[in-house]
Order: C-alpha cells, then structure tokens, then sequence
C-alpha cells in the first residue's frame, strides 16, 4: 500500500459544482496533515492544516478520520481559478520528522 | 519579503557535467529540504537538513550532494553520477521538523540535460 494515496484524476467540473478530495494514509502514527495546491509548472502552496475537528476556511473544508486513516478536502461553488492539482501532505514522526506527499488530484474547472 | 529563493530557474547541462542549484531562505527556518517532481508525479525527497552542519539522505539521494554551511543556504549540486537528471526542483523549509509546522517552497528550478 503506498504511503499517501489521492484519487488519480482529472476531475473536470463546471463553475458552481461541489467536489470532493479524498486522500488516504499508511502510517497510523502521522501526526499533521495538510492540502496544497499546485499550479502547473509552479511550486506547491500551503492551502489549509487539516485538523482532527475539521476546518473550513471559506468554500474549502478538510476532514480527518484518523480510525480510518482518511483526508478529505471540499471545495463548493467551484471557481476557474480553482484549477489545479491537489496534493495531500502527511507528517510522521518517526524518530525525525518526514512529509510524504500524495501524487497529487488535478482539478480542471470549465465554464 | 521573507521567503525562499532559488536560482538558476532554468538550467541546461551537457552531460556529464555537475551543476550545482541555489537555494537561500531569509524565514529564520531550522530545516531545509530538496525534493524532485517529474512529470504527473509526486514530490520525492533527495536531502534534508534539520540544521547547521547536518544533513541527511532522503529517498533519492543518488547522484545528488548537499552542504549547510549557512542556517540561510542549502544549495544542492547533481553530479554526472544522476543519469536522469531532467526534472523540476524545490528547495523548501520549515521552521523546524516539528510536527505541526508548514512547509514553504521555492519557485523551483527547471534542470534539462541536453
């Protein structure tokens, strides 16, 4: 099983559509979880943490289910400008402290 | 601004040339890393550094070397040793490895061997 699996994509969706991420994890003591977005041929971003009780910033909210080892991010009310790969970023520490990083989900919005 | 710096952004090397990459980061950050993306993949690990005079082997350390000489620099130079060296780099870091601290990345640096 790969350490940080994300849906492969493309999703393609149209402005104003609800779409969610789903990311899921290997290691059971991973501590921090986060999604970033990447922009082609750009540097990843920090988008949002995810925390244990959920958080929302705006038309984004991320999830974590840790019996289940699970990450989600939901954008609603889909935007042009939200296209772009997602990757979901796992934190464990294990004796130093290492980020694994999904391959990444590709969103394309169309008007 | 504070932030994270590389440099060359695009780069050509003939092979069997090293060539070394910048990165420079004025956040005041303990940990510095260096990650490769190809093409449709994700971010792999070739060194990273916790502090001053440190560093360590990540995943695809082969063909690569790093220094930190400086809390500020971690440039990374590939050698003629990585025979597919062709890839997008990123230089990041983080305050310190601590669990709950972001990561921050550089612009990158597009390396092509011709």
């Amino acid at each position: 099983r790969k350490e940080v699996e994300q849906d492969p994509g493309p999703f393609n969706v149209p402005e104003g559509a609800t779409v969610a991420f789903n990311c899921t994890y290997s290691n059971s003591a991973s501590q921090s979880f986060f999604w970033y977005r990447q922009d082609c041929r750009k540097e990843p971003k920090l988008l949002m943490s995810v925390y244990s009780s959920g958080n929302e910033d705006g038309r984004f909210t991320a999830q974590l289910n840790r019996a289940s080892q699970y990450i989600s991010l939901l954008i609603r009310d889909s935007k042009l400008s939200d296209s772009a790969t997602y990757l979901c970023v796992v934190n464990t520490n294990s004796g130093y402290s290492t980020l694994t990083f999904g391959k990444g989900t590709m969103l394309l919005v169309s008007p | 601004d504070g932030g994270i710096t590389q440099s060359p952004k695009y780069l050509f090397r003939k092979e069997g040339q090293n060539v070394t990459l910048s990165c420079e980061q004025n956040l005041n950050h303990d940990a510095m890393y260096w990650y490769r993306q190809d093409p449709g993949q994700g971010l792999r690990l070739i060194y990273y550094s916790q502090i001053v005079n440190d560093f360590q082997k990540g995943d695809i350390a082969e063909g690569y070397s790093v220094s930190r000489e400086k809390k500020e620099s971690f440039p990374l130079t590939v050698t003629s040793a990585q025979k597919n060296p062709t890839a997008f780099y990123l230089c990041a870091s983080r305050l310190s490895s601590g669990t709950g601290n972001t990561i921050y990345f550089g612009e990158g640096s597009w390396l092509t061997v011709v």
